[in-house]
């Protein structure tokens, strides 16, 4: 079974830093992109950042560029959301996920809520 | 960045159909896969619908999808209570070279 599991949210002051992780079992994580995706309270999708199988190449949405870096580790089957320079409108849950089939996302983990606040 | 376009909300009764519409662009829609998702509140998205029109294991024919050059379209046939959820579209655009969501659509039962 594909599972997906954020961690590293949490309450930070705006300018601050959090570093999101996705622990993944259940496939090859080696073989697949991987993705950040955000939903700030009462609002839509948005895509933040992608990842290649290798890590050789990465895309951000505009809006994080200079401030977020994905990352994974292939050997610990994981996934990282450096975030750096938090603002107030960064404040959203945050999920994971997995490409399926092409252009999609079939897999999600349960997301890890980051708020920036003073 | 959401640079697709869906109905806010749409609502039928209980065994009726409802078409959920996202228009787009070329650098998206009218040149990549589009697919769909499922959110209920407090959730993540699930996923119904992917490159245009297939289901992943799971998802009943109900739930139906199309494209025709830059948009595309979910359908719903034989509403339930159950399918009141949040429903988006999705695709890569490749001049942003971003993953963009559609803005949503509210679908209400009646």
């Amino acid at each position: 079974e594909v599972q997906l599991v954020e961690s590293g949210g949490g309450l930070v002051q705006p300018g601050g830093s959090l570093r999101l992780s996705c622990a993944t079992s259940g496939f090859t994580f080696s073989s697949y992109w991987m993705s950040w995706v955000r939903q700030a309270p009462g609002k839509g999708l948005e895509w933040v950042a992608n990842i290649k199988q290798d890590g050789s190449r990465t895309y951000y949405v505009d809006l994080v560029k200079g401030r977020f870096t994905i990352s994974r580790d292939n050997v610990k089957k994981s996934l990282y959301l450096q975030m750096n320079g938090l603002r107030a409108e960064d404040t959203a849950m945050y999920y994971c996920a997995r490409e399926f089939g092409s252009g999609s996302y079939g897999y999600w983990g349960q997301g890890t809520l980051v708020t920036v606040s003073s | 960045q959401s640079v697709s376009t869906q109905p806010p909300s749409v609502s039928a009764a209980p065994g009726q159909k409802v078409t959920i519409s996202c228009s787009g662009s070329s650098p998206n829609i009218g040149n990549n896969y589009v697919s769909w998702y499922q959110q209920f509140p407090g959730t993540a998205p699930k996923l119904l619908i992917y490159e245009n029109n297939k289901r992943p294991s799971g998802i009943p024919d109900r739930f139906s999808g199309s494209k025709s050059g830059t948009s595309a379209t979910l359908g719903i046939t034989g509403l339930q209570t159950g399918d009141e959820a949040d429903y988006y579209c999705g695709a890569w655009d490749s001049s942003l070279s971003n993953y963009v969501f559609g803005t949503g659509t509210k679908v209400t039962v009646l």
